[in-house]
């Protein structure tokens, strides 16, 4: 059981330059998230999504967009990259909205590491 | 501000003793809390979740103990081992968003 799987794990990009961070679980999670970790910090929420076709912002959305035309599935796309999103992304996964009626945390993947220059 | 926190960036243990890591969250409506462990170069790790129904709750050499009068949660390790050395947060679940403080880096020292 994979859970949680993000590619790439490491990236350079250039400033202005685009790219797709790619997250899939394999858990049947209907809930989904995007995290970004700025060192010594902890997370903060960039995008969940709370079904198939359904996605919301969190604190930090600007500078992101996400789609989630599968359950599987949620990307998170960086349309022109900037130096302030130099950051550990992180996706994560959960059965139900609030954890707590299913007593399911949020499964979390490895990261990506993302560099702008 | 962040609505939850960690009164210590650090925490040095000796290989043996037992660990304790504090945590204050703000939100008083918050029901949920969950403990995350992070070692280096890997996500978030659950360890630990407790309602706010409840005051304690015990794992495989954890504890959590909830304070909801003074907004405090706790994480106890018995007998730290050198594979507990990581990064610890506690998260505050309301709604749909886990709200994490800072961590706390535990070293367990030989």
């Amino acid at each position: 059981n994979a859970g949680v799987t993000q590619t790439p794990k490491f990236r350079i990009l250039k400033i202005g330059q685009s790219m797709t961070l790619q997250c899939a679980q394999d858990m049947n999670h209907n809930y989904m998230y995007w995290y970004r970790q700025d060192p010594g910090m902890g997370l903060k929420l960039i995008y969940y999504s709370v079904g198939a076709g359904i996605t919301d912002k969190g604190e930090v959305p600007n500078g992101y967009n996400v789609s989630r035309s599968t359950t599987e599935d949620f990307p998170l796309r960086l349309e022109l990259a900037a130096p302030s999103q130099t950051s550990v992304y992180f996706c994560a996964s959960s059965y139900s909205k609030r954890a707590f009626y299913s007593n399911q945390p949020q499964h979390f993947g490895d990261g990506t590491r993302l560099s702008i220059l | 501000g962040e609505s939850v926190g960690l009164h210590l960036p650090t925490l040095s243990v000796q290989e043996g003793d037992n660990s304790i890591i504090n945590c204050a969250y703000s939100n008083s409506a918050s029901d949920y809390f969950i403990w995350y462990k992070q070692e280096s170069g890997k996500g978030p790790q659950f360890i630990i979740d407790i309602r706010s129904n409840m005051d304690k709750r015990q794992g495989q050499r954890v504890t959590v103990l909830l304070n909801k009068t003074v907004k405090h949660l706790s994480l106890q390790i018995a007998a730290t081992q050198p594979g507990d050395s990581a990064v610890y947060f506690c998260a505050e679940n309301n709604d749909y968003k886990l709200s994490f403080g800072a961590g706390t880096t535990v070293t367990v020292r030989a």
